[in-house]
C-alpha cells in the first residue's frame, strides 16, 4: 500500500465547477497536511494546509481533514481553466517535518 | 518578499561525475529542505537542515549530501552521478511547518 494515494485523474470539470480531489494517508502519526498546485514544468505552490479535523476554508479552496479515516480532500470552488494543473497531498510527520507526497491529480478545467 | 531561489537551472553531467546544486531560502527561514522529482517517481524527500544541522534524511545512498551555511543558504552534493540521479531538485525553505519551494535545478546526468 503506497504511503499516500490520490487519484491521479485526469479529472476534468467544466469553468464553474466544483472539482474534488481526494487524498488517503497511511502514517496516522500525520499530524499537518498539505495541498500544493504545481503546473506543468514548474515547481509546486503551496495553495492549502489543515491541522485539525473539519474544514477550513481559504478563498474558493476548501481542505477537508478526517484523521480518523486518514482522508483529507481539496475542494476547488468556481473551477477556472487556470486552475487546470497537478494537485499533490503532502502529510507532514511533526517534527520529523518530512513530507511525503503523493503522485497528484492532474485537474483540468475546461472553458 | 523574495522567494527561495535555485541556482543553476539546469545542469548537464556525465556519469562518475559530482553535482553541486546551490538553495537561498526565504529571508527569516531557517530550515531548508531538499527533495528530487524524477520522472514517473513523484517528490521524494531527501534532506533536511535546520540551523546549520542536518536534522533528517530521507531513503537515499550517501552519496547525496549537503550542508547549510552560518546564513541559512544550502548547497546539495551527488556524488558518482548515475543515469537515474536526471531529476528535477527542488529547495524548499520554512520558518514554520509550512515548506515554499524553488523553482528548482533540471540535472541531466548522461
Amino acid at each position: 500500500q503506497k504511503e499516500v494515494e490520490q487519484n491521479s485523474g485526469p479529472l476534468s470539470v467544466p469553468e464553474g465547477a466544483i472539482a474534488s480531489l481526494n487524498c488517503t494517508y497511511s502514517d496516522r502519526g500525520s499530524q499537518s497536511f498539505f495541498w500544493y498546485r504545481q503546473y506543468s514544468g514548474k515547481s509546486p505552490e503551496l495553495i492549502m494546509f489543515i491541522y485539525s479535523n473539519g474544514d477550513k476554508e481559504d478563498g474558493r479552496f476548501t481542505a477537508q481533514l478526517n484523521k480518523a479515516s486518514q482522508y483529507v480532500s481539496l475542494l476547488i470552488r468556481d473551477s477556472q481553466p487556470s486552475d487546470s494543473a497537478t494537485y499533490l497531498c503532502a502529510p507532514s510527520s511533526g517534527s520529523a517535518r518530512q513530507l511525503t507526497f503523493g503522485s497528484g491529480t492532474q485537474l483540468t478545467v475546461l472553458p | 518578499e523574495a522567494g527561495v531561489t535555485q541556482s543553476p537551472t539546469h545542469l548537464i553531467k556525465t556519469r562518475g561525475q559530482q553535482a553541486t546544486l546551490r538553495c537561498s531560502p526565504i529571508s527569516g527561514h531557517t530550515s531548508v529542505y531538499w527533495y528530487q522529482q524524477a520522472l514517473g517517481l513523484g517528490l521524494q524527500f531527501l534532506l533536511w537542515y535546520d540551523e546549520g544541522e542536518e536534522r533528517n534524511r530521507g531513503n537515499f545512498p550517501p552519496r547525496f549530501s549537503g550542508r547549510q551555511f552560518p546564513n541559512y543558504s544550502s548547497e546539495l552534493n551527488v556524488n558518482a552521478l548515475e543515469l537515474e540521479d536526471s531529476a528535477l531538485y527542488l529547495c524548499a525553505s520554512s520558518w514554520t511547518p509550512e515548506q515554499f519551494f524553488g523553482p528548482g535545478t533540471r540535472l541531466t546526468v548522461l
